[in-house]
Parts: C-alpha cells; sequence; structure tokens
C-alpha cells in the first residue's frame, strides 16, 4: 500500500500568515491527490483534488501543488475559520490512504 | 442538496459484530457515477479508509466493491436500496475499531475506471467497543 507522511504535525500560525503542508507518497501518485479541511468533531471538508483542482466553493487562498511523491497546500492569508487539522489522501489505484494530518493552531 | 447520515449503535462488545447504515437523501444511492465509502477516525486520530461500493444492481460482482485490505477479512460494505442505504458490517470488533465512522460519496470517471476524493460527508457517528 502507498503510504502517505504530512509536515509539519503541528503549526502555530497567525491570522494573516502564509502557510505551507508538504505531503508525501511512499511512491509516485501522478497527481491523484486530495486535501481536507477537518474541525474538531466535524466530518472533513473536500478542499481540493486532482492536487491543485479547487472545488467549488473553496476560497482561493487556498491551493495545491505537486506531483509524483511530493505535494503541498498553501494558505494565502491565513483566516480565523482556517484553524483546523488538514489531510492528504491518494488515490493512485483502489487503495485509498490519508496522511496523519497537519494541526494547524494559533 | 446531497446529504448523508450515520446511524447504528455507538456501543458493541467485544468479539460481536458492529452494524451501521448511511441513509442518503437528495439524490439516489443507485448511481453509476458516483461509489460509496465508509471512512473511520479513532479518537484523537488520523482518517482510515474502509471501503468503497458502487451499485451496479449486481452485488456480487466484486469488481464494484473495494476494501481496505487491512481490514477485508472483517469488512462488508452492501446496500438498501429500498430505504437508499449504505451498510457496513464488521465482524469480531476489538477496542481498536472504537472510532468514529464517516460515509461519504467518492467521485468516479467511469470512462477511465477511477476513484478519487470524498466530495459529500455525513457528520459521523462515534463507536465504543465495551463489554
Amino acid at each position: 500500500d502507498i503510504q502517505m507522511t504530512q509536515s509539519p504535525s503541528t503549526l502555530s500560525a497567525s491570522v494573516g500568515d502564509r502557510v505551507t503542508i508538504t505531503c508525501r507518497a511512499s511512491q509516485s501518485i501522478n497527481s491523484w491527490l486530495a486535501w481536507y479541511q477537518q474541525k474538531p468533531g466535524k466530518a472533513p471538508k473536500l478542499l481540493i483534488s486532482q492536487a491543485s483542482s479547487l472545488e467549488s466553493g473553496v476560497p482561493s487562498r487556498f491551493s495545491g501543488s505537486g506531483s509524483g511523491t511530493e505535494f503541498t497546500l498553501t494558505i494565502s492569508g491565513l483566516q480565523p475559520d482556517d484553524f483546523a487539522t488538514y489531510y492528504c489522501q491518494q488515490y493512485n489505484g483502489f487503495v485509498f490512504t490519508f496522511g496523519p494530518g497537519t494541526k494547524v493552531d494559533i | 442538496q446531497l446529504q448523508l447520515q450515520e446511524s447504528g449503535p455507538g456501543l458493541v462488545k467485544p468479539s460481536e459484530t458492529l452494524s451501521l447504515t448511511c441513509t442518503v437523501s437528495g439524490g439516489s444511492i443507485r448511481t453509476s457515477s458516483y461509489y460509496w465509502g465508509w471512512i473511520r477516525q479513532p479518537p484523537g486520530k488520523g482518517l482510515e479508509w474502509i471501503g468503497s461500493l458502487l451499485y451496479s444492481g449486481r452485488l456480487h460482482n466484486s469488481g464494484n466493491i473495494y476494501y481496505n485490505p487491512s481490514l477485508k477479512s472483517r469488512v462488508t460494505i452492501s446496500v438498501d436500496t429500498s430505504k437508499n442505504q449504505l451498510v457496513l458490517r464488521l465482524t469480531s470488533v476489538t477496542a481498536a475499531d472504537a472510532a468514529g465512522y464517516f460515509c461519504a460519496r467518492q467521485k468516479y470517471n467511469y470512462r477511465l475506471g477511477e476513484l478519487s476524493s470524498f466530495d459529500y460527508w455525513g457528520q459521523g457517528t462515534r463507536v465504543t467497543v465495551s463489554s
């Protein structure tokens, strides 16, 4: 199975900061990667698919990039509503795995 | 607006079978355009995919259901089309199966036969395993 790692595991930031989260796959997954945002007690929310394609309704301050084994999620101008945990998910093939998560807090 | 709602017993005894349902409203589970999946999350931990199913009308076709290899021997995912529900059964549960369980819709490119991300999620239901 493809293993996913994320760094950092926790990120302390302030409103207005530019934040970057890295996700790495144990083997190439082309661009088959999604990013989710999860707040405590809530379901994950899909932000980005295919590494860089923003889902409808997601603010443009979120962006994704990368291919192969290394990917990034960038939040340009962190807003109070963005403090949450972020997960990447690979979908190369028919076994799907998530990264361990990155918590963005104040 | 598509909505998913998980339900089931919040407490299951060790070695017993966990059964959960996911009721889909605002859309039909009998679609060939999307898969339907289960994902779980132990308390304070990350997300683990359990399995995904595409309704085909012939569910004995194993090509329409994919399971996490680590859970495959204990998991069954099916549909109840009369109730527009997705059903999860997990046998021989242990404390390691205690988690929040989510159902979600999974995007599917039928021309390429490829699954991708999960775009609609239920709110989740918490399961405790204890005698």
